[in-house]
């Protein structure tokens, strides 16, 4: 059992230069989220699907894109990346979007804009 | 107005002492979840313990106990016989209701401990 699974691990971009994280879940989980983590931040919430096939935005959602592609996986992309999008990005997943609902972390993947 | 708030940036114990780390929050949802997590210098996300906000007793997991006091917005975690692991970045979290019957989760700044021995 894996838990929640990311790649890469570590990225450079260049300013304007797109990419995509991946983020997979093994624990039949029905809801997925992105946040980033900055420096004396917390982390942040991104973009959440509460169950396959729905998407919403969170707290921080401006120059980012999802993708629910299955109930295992969810992706996230940056489609023009800027060096204010340079931050430790964490997929987590949950059973379900209840208060009562702990949720579960990847590995985390450090992205650097230059 | 900040959801949770740990007010301790950094906190220092001795081995095998008891700590206590702080977190209070600001909600009006009657029904809400409160989570200590864990995030030691490798970087992965650790799920600690959970408080319900109707559960009556204080939740605990081994080494660690959630002094929950709801009249207060407080819900500090408190951690028994300090461990040289211990060491890392803990945040307080909270899930509450919102809109379309979703709730999310929104973090504090989090408490660097550190343990010496």
């Amino acid at each position: 059992n894996a838990g929640v699974t990311q790649t890469p691990k570590f990225q450079v971009l260049k300013t304007g230069q797109s990419m995509t994280l991946q983020c997979a879940q093994d624990m039949n989980h029905n809801s997925m989220y992105w946040y980033r983590q900055d420096p004396g931040m917390g982390l942040r919430l991104i973009y959440y699907s509460a169950s396959e096939g729905t998407t919403d935005k969170g707290e921080v959602p401006n120059g980012y894109n999802v993708s629910r592609l299955n109930k295992r996986e969810f992706s996230l992309r940056l489609e023009s990346a800027a060096p204010s999008q340079t931050s430790v990005y964490f997929c987590a997943s949950s059973v379900g979007t209840s208060v009562i609902h702990e949720q579960y972390f990847g590995p985390g993947t450090r992205l650097t804009v230059t | 107005a900040q959801k949770i708030t740990q007010t301790q940036p950094g906190m220092f114990v001795q081995e095998k002492e008891a700590v206590t780390l702080d977190c209070t929050y600001d909600t009006s949802d009657p029904s809400y979840g409160l989570f200590w997590y864990k995030q030691p210098s490798s970087g992965e996300m650790i799920f600690l313990i959970y408080q319900g906000s109707y559960d009556q007793q204080n939740a605990t997991e081994g080494r660690y106990s959630l002094n929950f006091q709801k009249a207060r917005k407080s819900a500090n975690l408190v951690i028994s016989a300090s461990q040289l692991g211990d060491s890392a970045m803990y945040f307080c979290a909270m899930r509450e209701n919102a809109e379309g019957g979703y709730s999310t989760l929104t973090f504090g700044k989090g408490t660097m401990l550190l343990v010496s021995p």
